[in-house]
């Protein structure tokens, strides 16, 4: 059974940082890519980051690039996501999730849907 | 970027009733858009991907249309729990963009 489990959300002051993490079991996460999407309260979804199976292909928001980096390390089963200059506007249920492999292919995020999700970890950017 | 753009913001209906939601592209996007399903409090769910594909588990009254620019989801016989929102996706081109939602709700 696929697992996504998010961690690391908490209350920031804005301007500040905080490192999200998502363990993955289940499956062979190191033939994967992995999206980050968050929500904010009240309000839709919003993709704000996605990577490669290998991570070196990485792929931003506009409303995120230069403040935040996705990671992976695929020897930990982990997915990353580093928020730096955190904003109000960035108070959101981030939920990490996993590609759906179409016709064999896994490995980037363009072409393709996100089947499994994690629970999410709740960020509050509030002084 | 390609905007996503859902119709209706939120609809009403009654059980038994056949409901379809559209969502336009911006640009040509193929046939490279999802739809999900989400309930309050919960991660959203995958119905349909490449458009017209049912995931696995996914019940048949669900189904997808559309290629290029404009899409719909219908669900033919709507069922007690099928009240939720409902997003689109395309994944053809970088940033990866969601519609605004469709809330549906009971009368």
């Amino acid at each position: 059974e696929v697992q996504l489990v998010e961690s690391g959300g908490g209350l920031v002051q804005p301007g500040g940082s905080l490192r999200l993490s998502c363990a993955a079991s289940g499956f062979t996460f190191s033939t994967y890519a992995m999206s980050w999407v968050r929500q904010a309260p009240g309000k839709g979804l919003e993709w704000v980051s996605g990577i490669s199976d290998s991570g070196f292909s990485t792929h931003y928001a506009d409303s995120v690039k230069g403040r935040f980096t996705i990671s992976r390390d695929n020897s930990k089963n982990t997915l990353y996501l580093q928020m730096n200059s955190l904003r109000a506007e960035d108070t959101a249920v981030y939920y990490c999730a996993k590609r759906r492999c179409s016709n064999g292919v896994c490995s980037t995020i363009l072409r393709g849907a996100s089947e499994d999700w994690g629970q999410g970890t709740l960020v509050t950017v509030s002084s | 970027d390609i905007q996503m753009t859902q119709s209706p913001s939120s609809v009403s209906a009654f059980v038994g009733d056949r409901v379809t939601i559209t969502c336009r592209a911006t640009q040509d996007i193929s046939r490279w858009l999802a739809w999900y399903q989400q309930k309050p409090g919960k991660a959203p769910k995958l119905l349909v991907y490449s458009a017209t594909t049912l995931q696995g588990g996914v019940p048949s009254r669900f189904s997808g249309s559309g290629s290029g620019t404009d899409f719909t989801l219908t669900i033919s016989s709507l069922q007690p729990e099928d009240f939720a929102t409902y997003y689109c996706q395309q994944a053809n081109s970088f940033p990866v963009t969601f519609g605004q939602g469709t809330r549906l709700e009971i009368k």
